[in-house]
């Protein structure tokens, strides 16, 4: 049980770039939650995975954002057309079948100028 | 519906006791407590699944009144290492979903 990992840890991008992150969960756990946090606010949820189906999304969420899970393992969530609005710590967290404990990833700092 | 903590935030010299609330507008069918230090992910603390349970982790213990659909958690004999912004992740009940919906947080700061 390495944790769940996230790359990168930071990314800075130009506004109108699309940009990519990977969340690889703990080995096992089928279900794969992304989160948004900003300064001074909890993590907002953005979409569920369990395995590689997507089951929930945010009603909040832009059509520019999409993640895929294809193969129940790591997931990728990507960012179309970034707007500065966009600039947050983004979250990955997963959970196994028999828990309902979230073990949260580092996460990845996007930063958009 | 985002829940409501309480306080917002708080400063404890070691060895005082804290209590920190979460409120829910409507029925919970679980809430949980997550740590987070500066730059750091948040980690799990506990789970409360029932109404009226109380859980407790060393010297942090949480209870869990679903009828009022509000939980607290209680923080005694507090540490340095208590330190950080304590959020409340409430499950929906009925949504059918795992999703939670976390507060804005609380920010813990113990001093020596």
């Amino acid at each position: 049980d390495t944790g769940v990992s996230q790359n990168p840890r930071h990314k800075i991008t130009k506004r109108g770039q699309n940009v990519t992150f990977r969340c690889d969960p703990i080995s096992e756990h089928n279900r794969l939650y992304w989160y948004r946090q900003t300064l001074g606010q909890g993590p907002e949820f953005l979409t569920y995975f369990q395995n590689e189906a997507q089951l929930e999304k945010s009603r909040l969420l832009s059509d520019r954002f999409s993640a895929e899970r294809p193969k129940g393992s790591f997931s990728t969530l990507e960012i179309q057309r970034t707007e500065q609005g966009d600039s947050a710590m983004y979250l990955c967290a997963s959970e196994g079948s028999s828990d309902n404990e979230q073990f949260f990833g580092p996460g990845t700092r996007l930063t958009v100028l | 519906q985002q829940p409501v903590q309480s306080p917002q935030a708080v400063i404890l010299r070691e060895g005082e006791d804290a209590v920190i609330n979460c409120s829910s507008s409507k029925a919970l069918y679980s809430v949980h407590w997550y740590r987070q230090k500066h730059g750091e992910a948040p980690v799990f603390l506990m789970i409360l699944l029932k109404g009226g349970e109380q859980k407790g982790h060393e010297k942090i213990s949480a209870s869990f009144n679903e009828k009022k659909q509000q939980s607290s958690l209680y923080l005694t004999a507090s540490q340095l290492s208590y330190s950080g912004t304590y959020f409340c992740g409430a499950e929906d009940s009925g949504a059918g979903s795992y999703q939670l919906t976390f507060g804005k947080g609380t920010k813990l700061s113990v001093i020596p």
